[in-house]
């Protein structure tokens, strides 16, 4: 089946630390890889997206390279600020099936 | 730049009332969606529709309905609200015109199921 594996959060970082939250999927076809940032007490929202392997999406100073070899798609940032913290979604789109799918979600908590 | 609309923002049922939760995008998107957000479940897909008069269902649509009353709108029904339908959902809303996807989210409605 098509689903999406993330680590376990809360993730707690001091302001400038290094960041890597890791994903995993499993798909049937090519699907596109995206990574969602959910402040509190709002709606989810793009972070970077990746359509097709080896591409990297980037935003914001957040990068995350679609693996194909390794079906990955690991969320870096090599220092974060505290407003960073919000929950990381990371999700994959399947075209032939016009369906998404989200892992659970990954807090991160930037203590300055 | 409106994007995805949902209301109400917050309700309060008694277990067996019904409510109706409204969504309506402004980017001419064809595909609309809605799901639930639980603690330490991510989101889960409730039903979709892919374009204009059609609706599916996802991963939980158990106790729900849904209306794609046009392109512009979809909306979720609870006939008999239950305790376990206490959760946030967001509607959200893609293109359906390309095949990369792009989801646009609305900021939620926090339900709460007495």
């Amino acid at each position: 089946g098509n689903s999406v594996t993330q680590m376990e959060g809360p993730v707690t970082l001091s302001e400038e630390a290094f960041l890597t939250i890791n994903c995993t999927y499993t798909a049937t076809g090519y699907p596109s890889l995206f990574w969602y940032v959910q402040y509190p007490g709002e709606g989810l929202q793009l972070l970077l997206k990746a359509t097709k392997a080896d591409d990297k999406g980037s935003n914001k100073g957040f990068e995350a390279t679609y693996r194909k070899e390794t079906t990955s798609f690991h969320l870096e940032k090599g220092s974060v600020q505290v407003s960073d913290s919000a929950v990381y979604f990371c999700a994959l789109y399947l075209y032939n099936f016009n369906k998404f799918y989200f892992g659970s979600g990954t807090k991160l908590n930037v203590k300055p | 730049n409106a994007g995805v609309t949902q209301t109400p923002k917050f309700q309060v049922l008694k277990t067996g009332q019904s409510m109706t939760l409204q969504c309506a995008q402004d980017m001419n998107h064809n595909s609309m969606y809605w799901y639930r957000q639980d603690p330490g479940m991510g989101l889960r897909l409730i039903y979709y529709s892919a374009s204009e008069g059609t609706t599916d269902k996802g991963e939980v649509p158990n106790g729900y309905n849904v209306s794609r009353l046009n392109k512009r709108e979809f909306s979720l029904r609870l006939e008999s609200a239950a305790p376990s339908q206490t959760s946030v959902y967001f509607c959200a809303s893609e293109s359906g015109k390309t095949n990369t996807g792009e989801l646009f989210f609305g900021e939620g409605s926090r339900l709460t199921v007495l």
